[in-house]
């Protein structure tokens, strides 16, 4: 199935524990993104990849860190989950990083609950 | 700083039509975007603008003025399928979007 998948769909998460959420994508896009999507909010980037080995820090970086081995996955990990950490988390591919006019591909997001 | 403003909630009745506005502060443009994002579902593209006027597509339609940083979603005969959020998005100087809080749209029978 072409597209971008999330894993886990929901998780309910101890404060303090880290996590890893994954992402994978088969459409051999070059560029990655996640984001978060609070209520009243607009979705934030938390980080990017534009290129397999390379990231970038976006809007609300701290407290999480991705790496990017491949051109396919870009895992987005929480060290020591916080409550301010509770959000849906969606995860986001292009083309390309610049004029791309199609947009972006997102997974289906994966809802994260930090007790 | 860089700002995206659409109206927070709109109510509509099916078979009429509705327009969506948006109006944006960033530092830089590369094109505007427009989502669609159905409840507990992932945004899907709808329609993308980098030049003045308006883009057509089915029911669709979205028009752009970078003069006046303004933008819309123009959706025609509602259907109850449409009731969803609608997301404005604008491509700064640095290629990044900047999202708006979007719009959900109510689509009454």
């Amino acid at each position: 199935i072409a597209g971008i998948t999330q894993a886990p769909t929901s998780q309910i998460l101890a404060a303090g524990r880290r996590m890893t959420l994954r992402c994978t994508q088969d459409m051999r896009h070059n560029a990655m993104y996640w984001y978060r999507q609070d209520l009243g909010l607009g979705l934030r980037l938390i980080h990017y990849s534009n290129t397999a080995g390379t990231t970038g820090k976006g809007e609300v970086p701290d407290g999480y860190s991705v790496s990017r081995a491949n051109t396919d996955d870009f895992p987005l990990t929480l060290a020591s989950a916080v409550p301010s950490q509770t959000s849906v988390y969606f995860c986001a591919s292009s083309e390309a990083g610049d004029a791309a006019p199609y947009g972006y591909t997102f997974g289906s997001g994966t809802r994260l609950t930090v007790v | 700083g860089q700002n995206i403003d659409q109206p927070t909630e709109m109510t509509a009745t099916e078979g009429a039509i509705v327009q969506i506005n948006c109006t944006y502060q960033t530092s830089g443009f590369n094109g505007l975007f427009w989502y669609q994002q159905h409840a507990g579902e992932a945004p899907t593209f709808l329609s993308y603008n980098v030049l003045d006027g308006l883009e057509e597509k089915g029911r669709f339609s979205s028009f752009l003025s970078r003069s006046k940083g303004y933008s819309y979603l123009l959706l025609k005969e509602l259907q109850m399928k449409d009731s969803a959020s609608y997301l404005c998005a604008v491509r700064d100087s640095n290629y990044q979007l900047i999202w708006g809080a979007g719009t959900k749209l109510i689509i009454k029978p």
